[in-house]
């Protein structure tokens, strides 16, 4: 069965520093691999999504992500973080069936 | 392009009593998803439909939990009766198919709360 590992669950970036938030996953074949982010009382929004291809993935708001098989990892960055990126990021894999599981989420503060 | 609209937005109950949600997806997608969140932790799928039939309801409590998605449109989830676990954000998600290229978008979830 797929699962998703978030290793942190808080992390403190100030404004204007580079981000790397860790995802590893575990997944029989090769998997579909997204990174949401949640605003406090929002739904979750879609950053990025890998499917096949080029191993590293551009998304919004600046984001990339990218997938390394032998790590089994697909870990998320931003290389200049804005205060407005304060949220819960959560990683998650699916497989053929759109059967999404997803981590336990990583909450990113923002110090001005 | 509406989104994926869910009712009510918060609900609070006492344990034992009975509570519905409601789900209305991106209109022409095919494929419907229920995730519980508990507070804390990533969501949890509970059912998928494709149009009006179950396909995927391997993690919904079956004992207390139940949903449909008559004409293959709106979605209704149903509690009955709620334990105070249940207590949770529930996220309705809907996507045009059912294969994994297709993304989900995800409603602003029904914040339940149950004494």
């Amino acid at each position: 069965a797929q699962s998703v590992t978030q290793p942190d669950i808080h992390i403190t970036v100030s404004e204007g520093a580079s981000l790397e938030l860790r995802c590893n996953y575990s997944y029989g074949a090769t998997p579909y691999l997204f990174w949401y982010v949640q605003s406090p009382g929002q739904g979750l929004q879609l950053l990025l999504k890998y499917f096949s291809g080029d191993t590293l993935v551009q998304g919004i708001k600046g984001f990339e992500a990218e997938f390394k098989r032998s790590q089994s990892s697909f870990n998320l960055r931003k290389p200049s973080v804005h205060w407005s990126d304060a949220a819960e990021y959560f990683c998650a894999v699916g497989g053929n069936n759109n059967d999404m599981r997803f981590g336990a989420g990583t909450r990113l503060t923002v110090k001005p | 392009e509406a989104g994926v609209a869910q009712s009510p937005r918060y609900k609070i109950i006492e344990k034992r009593q009975s509570v519905a949600f409601w789900c209305n997806p991106i209109s022409g997608h095919a494929t419907l998803y229920w995730y519980q969140q508990i507070l804390g932790q990533g969501p949890k799928l509970l059912i998928q439909f494709q149009n009006n039939g179950v396909v995927d309801d391997s993690q919904l409590p079956k004992d207390r939990f139940s949903a449909e998605r008559l004409k293959g449109v709106d979605s209704t989830l149903k509690i009955q009766p709620a334990k105070l676990e249940d207590s949770a954000v529930y996220l309705c998600a809907s996507s045009l198919d059912r294969g994994g290229q297709n993304t989900q978008y995800f409603g602003p979830g029904t914040r339940l709360t149950v004494l």
